[in-house]
């Protein structure tokens, strides 16, 4: 089945401490996402990338990195700058930014501080 | 910049009666505008959007939506609410401009049986 993969499903972070979080994707998708959900706050951008190489900040970018080496991967690196990192975090993919075209979403990662 | 407003935080309805769950949304010139659904611990799953044409949308599931352009509202329907269908509901308007997605906060739907 086509979709998209995140893991760890939960993940703990120690102060001071860089966690990653994967998304693979086997949608064939040019444009890669990913949000921060908090409750009652909806999603929020943090990071995109439309196409292999190339991504840029989304509107909470700050303490976050990514990269884009592959098509089908987009890892989320939340770094020791992000304080308040506890939230859910999902990934989505779609097949172009510069469309219409609905974003498919992964089961997401639950990121918790030790 | 483009924001999408749900104004009710939660909707409670019995099995059976309508179901409606609304959004108004912001936005410069003409919107792309999604309805999405999120069950607990899982991702966003894409129910019905509204691109052109016929204002009212069909989707999954039998949830439609109307797009009124005068009220700048898109809201969400199903005639007849199932228990399965108690989740959290996520509007969310495209820009045409820069092509990213704003979402709403969320309204928390329960349908009691």
């Amino acid at each position: 089945d086509g979709g998209i993969t995140q893991s760890p499903k939960y993940l703990f972070r120690k102060e001071g401490q860089n966690v990653t979080l994967s998304c693979e994707q086997n949608l064939n998708h040019d444009a890669m996402y990913w949000y921060r959900q908090d409750p009652g706050q909806g999603l929020r951008l943090i990071y995109y990338s439309q196409i292999v190489n190339d991504f840029q900040k989304g509107d909470i970018a700050e303490g976050y990195s990514v990269s884009r080496e592959k098509k089908e991967s987009f890892p989320l690196t939340v770094t020791s700058a992000q304080k308040n990192p506890t939230a859910f975090y999902l990934c989505a993919s779609s097949m172009s930014d510069y469309s219409n075209q609905p974003q498919h979403f992964g089961d997401g990662t639950r990121l918790s501080i030790l | 910049a483009q924001s999408v407003a749900q104004p009710e935080d939660q909707v409670n309805v019995a099995e059976g009666n309508p179901l409606t769950v609304k959004c108004t949304y912001s936005v410069s010139g003409n919107p792309y505008l999604f309805w999405y659904v999120q069950y607990p611990n899982r991702g966003l799953q894409f129910l019905l959007k509204y691109i052109t044409g016929d204002n009212l949308v069909k989707g999954s599931y039998g949830f439609e939506a109307e797009f009124n352009k005068s009220q700048t509202s898109f809201h969400l329907k199903k005639p007849s609410a199932l228990v399965s269908d108690s989740a959290l509901y996520f509007c969310a308007v495209e820009s045409r401009d820069d092509y990213k997605l704003s979402f709403g906060a969320g309204t928390t739907v329960t349908v009691r049986a």
